[in-house]
Formats: structure tokens, C-alpha cells, sequence
């Protein structure tokens, strides 16, 4: 159980194009996704927490605008990004959570979305 | 906000040898303690955590221990095999939100 899947696992893009990323529960409902970055040889860092059906949250020094996030149902999360450039080249990992209450709920990981931007 | 920081970055053993990789902790409000597994192009996988109200945890090779007061917590893999061999981060949480560890790749050498 609890696994999470991402579409697509790769995507090559060209500079100023738009690229949808999602994100699915396959097995559980969603009540939190979790969006990550990942560079080369780094550590995870989180861009955005998203609820359903209510707008993302993002971390300090990440473009809303530039990364757009839906989080239409409970088992779908979609990571946008816009007009890409070749500095948004990264390791997309999305996460899901369901909120079982108490102080923390484990958080099931994506298998990732290397995109590349030309 | 909480930072974690993670060592070795690198840490390289013989097949059957020990691991042990630290990581220390800012938020003494976190009170949760993951530990991922990352191989190379896959999303990381969650191999052993620890909560707040446990000093030690073990999982068949692998344990965790958690040291709240220095604010402290180790990943510790005995007998190790090759298929070990990937990048570990560690993470901490006070309240759903995990913040991670720089990483340590670990190599297994047969």
C-alpha cells in the first residue's frame, strides 16, 4: 500500500515552454502533497505544500507564479511549470500524506521527474 | 527555522563493516526522525525512523538512535552488503513539514 506515483519520469523541454508534472496516491486519499526539488549530488528541498482544494503554500524564495500547483483531488496533485528555463533543469519529487491526525503523518514519496530544459 | 546537518558526506566500507552516519538537529520542538534511502534517478524511500519519546530503534541491520537533549541522531547498518550502497539522508520534523539532511553516499565495496 501507500505508494505514489509521477508522470512523466522524464521530460526534455525547450526554453520558454510550459511542463506538467503530476502527481497521484494510487492506493490512499491525499489530504497533503508535498513538492520537492532536488540538484545533482543535493539534498531535497521542499517548494510547496498543497491541500486539497485549497491554494499551495510555498517556501520562502519559490515563484508561485513560476511554479503552479493544483491539488484538484484527493488522490491528484500537478506541478506546472512556466515559460521553463534551462535553470529550472531539476529532479521533481512529489510526496502525499494522509492526515490521520496526531503531530506528524509519514509522508510517501514519488518516484521522481528528472526534467531537462534546453 | 530547523536545520539539520548530516556526516559524513562520504563514506566508503568493506562488505560486513559497519555504518554509522550522524546527523544533529536545531528544532527542539522536532519530534520526528526519518531516515531515506535514494538510489540514483528514484525518489527516496523511508528505511527507519525514530520518534521523539524513543531512545533506540532497530530493524533487522539497521538501527536508529536518537539522543534528545544533545540534539542528535545516528544511523547505524551492520553487516553491510553492496545493495546498500546509495545516498542516505536523514530529517527532521516538529510539524509535517521534513526538513533533510545534506546527504552521504554510502559505497559498499564487495
Amino acid at each position: 500500500g501507500a505508494v505514489v506515483s509521477q508522470h512523466p519520469s522524464r521530460v526534455i523541454c525547450k526554453s520558454g515552454t510550459s511542463v506538467k508534472i503530476e502527481c497521484r496516491s494510487l492506493d490512499f486519499q491525499a489530504t497533503t502533497m508535498f513538492w520537492y526539488r532536488q540538484f545533482p549530488k543535493k539534498s531535497l528541498m521542499l517548494m510547496a505544500t498543497s491541500n486539497e482544494g485549497s491554494k499551495a503554500t510555498y517556501e520562502q524564495g519559490v515563484e508561485k507564479d513560476k511554479f503552479l500547483i493544483n491539488h484538484a483531488s484527493l488522490t491528484l496533485s500537478t506541478l506546472t511549470v512556466t515559460s521553463a528555463h534551462p535553470e529550472d533543469s531539476s529532479f521533481y519529487i512529489c510526496s502525499a500524506t494522509q492526515n490521520r491526525g496526531g503531530a506528524y503523518n509519514e509522508q510517501f514519496f514519488g518516484p521522481g521527474t528528472r526534467l531537462t530544459v534546453l | 527555522g530547523e536545520n539539520v546537518e548530516q556526516h559524513p558526506s562520504t563514506l566508503s566500507v568493506q562488505e560486513g563493516d559497519s555504518a554509522v552516519i550522524k546527523c544533529t538537529y536545531s528544532d527542539s520542538a522536532s519530534n520526528y526522525f526519518p531516515w531515506y534511502k535514494q538510489e540514483l534517478g528514484k525518489g527516496p524511500q523511508l528505511i527507519i525512523d525514530i520518534r521523539s519519546n524513543v531512545g533506540e530503534k532497530k530493524d533487522q541491520r539497521i538501527a536508529v538512535t536518537l539522543n534528545k537533549t544533545a540534539k542528535h541522531f545516528s544511523l547505524h547498518i551492520t553487516e553491510t552488503q553492496p545493495e546498500d550502497s546509495a545516498v542516505y539522508f536523514c530529517a527532521s520534523t516538529g510539524f509535517q513539514k521534513l526538513v533533510f539532511g545534506t546527504g552521504t553516499r554510502l559505497l559498499v565495496s564487495p
